[in-house]
């Protein structure tokens, strides 16, 4: 079965370094999204990607977040000044089509700790 | 504003049924989903609304209600692997999710 992957599933960088989290998304999927979830805390909405550009953001996806999906294939997340608060779960997950028929499917998360 | 309630934590013996309730109250309405996620794991897809009712999957049902902003998730015949959070999530017409906190049901033996 198909599936979203991540890469690294742990990434460990001092404040103020700049990270890219790599993420696979299905194959012929379409919309492509980023979430993070702070431990013990709810999975929270960063941005929605469409058409080699964003949809929709959150408060959270400030100046200090990009994406770019660079090749056709991987779907980054910049962070370019890490904070010790970005310190997350973060989750990549992509959909088929746009309609709620569509499930969204999610990667395994990449763990961010900055130090 | 946006807001999406569920109780923190539910403990069940095994065997048992136990419903997981969640009120929603945000813009956008276009569906409400249920995920399961084991800690330090991604959410898996359990079921999902779209029109009032039920929708039966196997030991797990949702029901919806969009005039009244409720769901509830339904988990029948509780087993020990069912310990984990479920997560109510509503979803727009871009498919971007908003999740509750998560409700950390314990299964006792």
């Amino acid at each position: 079965e198909p599936e979203v992957t991540q890469t690294p599933s742990h990434q460990v960088t001092q404040m103020g370094q700049e990270v890219i989290l790599r993420c696979v998304p299905i194959s012929n999927h379409l919309y492509f999204y980023w979430y993070r979830q702070i431990l013990g805390q709810k999975v929270e909405f960063l941005v929605s990607f469409y058409n080699n550009e964003i949809s929709e953001k959150s408060e959270i996806f400030d100046d200090q977040f990009s994406v770019e999906r660079p090749d056709g294939s991987n779907f980054t997340l910049k962070i370019r000044s890490t904070k010790l608060e970005d310190s997350a779960m973060y989750f990549c997950a992509s959909r088929r089509g746009q309609g709620v028929l569509y499930e969204q499917y999610f990667g395994p998360g990449t763990r961010l700790t900055v130090t | 504003g946006q807001n999406i309630d569920q109780p923190t934590e539910m403990t069940a013996t095994e065997g048992a049924i136990v419903q997981i309730n969640c009120t929603y109250q945000t813009s956008g309405f276009n569906g409400l989903f249920w995920y399961q996620q084991h800690a330090g794991e991604a959410p898996t897809f359990l079921s999902y609304n779209v029109l009032d009712g039920l929708e039966e999957k196997g030991r797990f049902s949702s029901f919806l209600s969009r005039s009244k902003g409720y769901s509830y998730l339904l988990l029948k015949e509780l087993q020990m692997k069912d310990s984990a959070s479920y997560l109510c999530a509503s979803t727009d017409s871009w498919g971007k999710f908003q999740f509750g906190a998560g409700t950390q049901v314990v299964v006792t033996p």
